[in-house]
């Protein structure tokens, strides 16, 4: 079993639609959980840290954990092209364990 | 600019040749870590510092790989006798003390091996 998985994808929605990713990780004693943006040719760059079950909301972005289930996910509301990228899923030890990544595709 | 520093974005080195690859972590950070992008593959991690000292590499092949945190000056990646499969993006990220500390990542260097 992968460390971290990610729901596959790639997704396509339509421009304002919600774009829903969801990851999902074996080590139970994960305290940390990171979402990065990965634009082509580009670095990761962190857009959502979450430590607590729940929800956390930054602006279009909401992330969920439920460490029961052992999993967390990633809504982008009112998705704009210029969220089309490759969405990693991380979960920290101290070292970040990455998912392989869901690419999403914004349809204007 | 306060961000992980990373040179240079590009590397190109023949078969045999070494490859350093350089990165001074974000003001305030003292952890460091590298990580090894394939192409159309994910992130792995392989290597964590601090200075002077290599906490973690379990994820560094053991041979012809080695990285440092010296007490002045960036981290190095250091590759020797560079093979075709050592082409990669290669990422640095650092982050503060303490547990659970989102790490920040450079822009990487892209090393390509003829």
């Amino acid at each position: 079993q992968k460390e971290v998985e990610q729901n596959s994808g790639p997704l396509s929605v339509p421009e304002g639609a919600i774009a829903s990713l969801n990851c999902t990780y074996s080590d139970r004693g994960s305290q940390s959980f990171f979402w990065y943006r990965q634009y082509s040719g580009k670095s990761p760059e962190l857009i959502m840290s979450i430590y607590s079950n729940g929800d956390k909301e930054d602006g279009r972005f909401t992330a969920q954990l439920n460490k029961a289930s052992q999993y967390v996910s990633l809504l982008i509301r009112d998705s704009q092209p210029s969220d089309s990228a490759t969405y990693l899923c991380a979960v920290c030890g101290y070292k970040l364990s990455f998912g392989a990544g869901t690419t999403v595709t914004v349809r204007a | 600019n306060a961000g992980v520093m990373q040179n240079p974005r590009h590397l190109v080195r023949r078969r045999g040749q070494e490859a350093r690859l350089r990165c001074s972590p974000m003001k305030g950070h003292s952890h460091v870590y590298w990580y090894r992008q394939l192409p159309e593959e994910g992130l792995k991690f392989m290597v964590y510092l601090q200075k002077e000292n290599i906490i973690d590499e379990s994820g560094m092949p053991k041979e012809r790989f080695s990285a440092e945190f010296p007490k002045e000056g960036p981290s190095i990646l250091r590759i020797q006798q560079v093979v075709r499969g050592d082409s990669a993006a290669y990422f640095c990220a650092s982050s503060p003390a303490g547990e659970d500390q989102p790490q920040h990542f450079g822009d990487g260097t892209r090393l390509s091996i003829l």
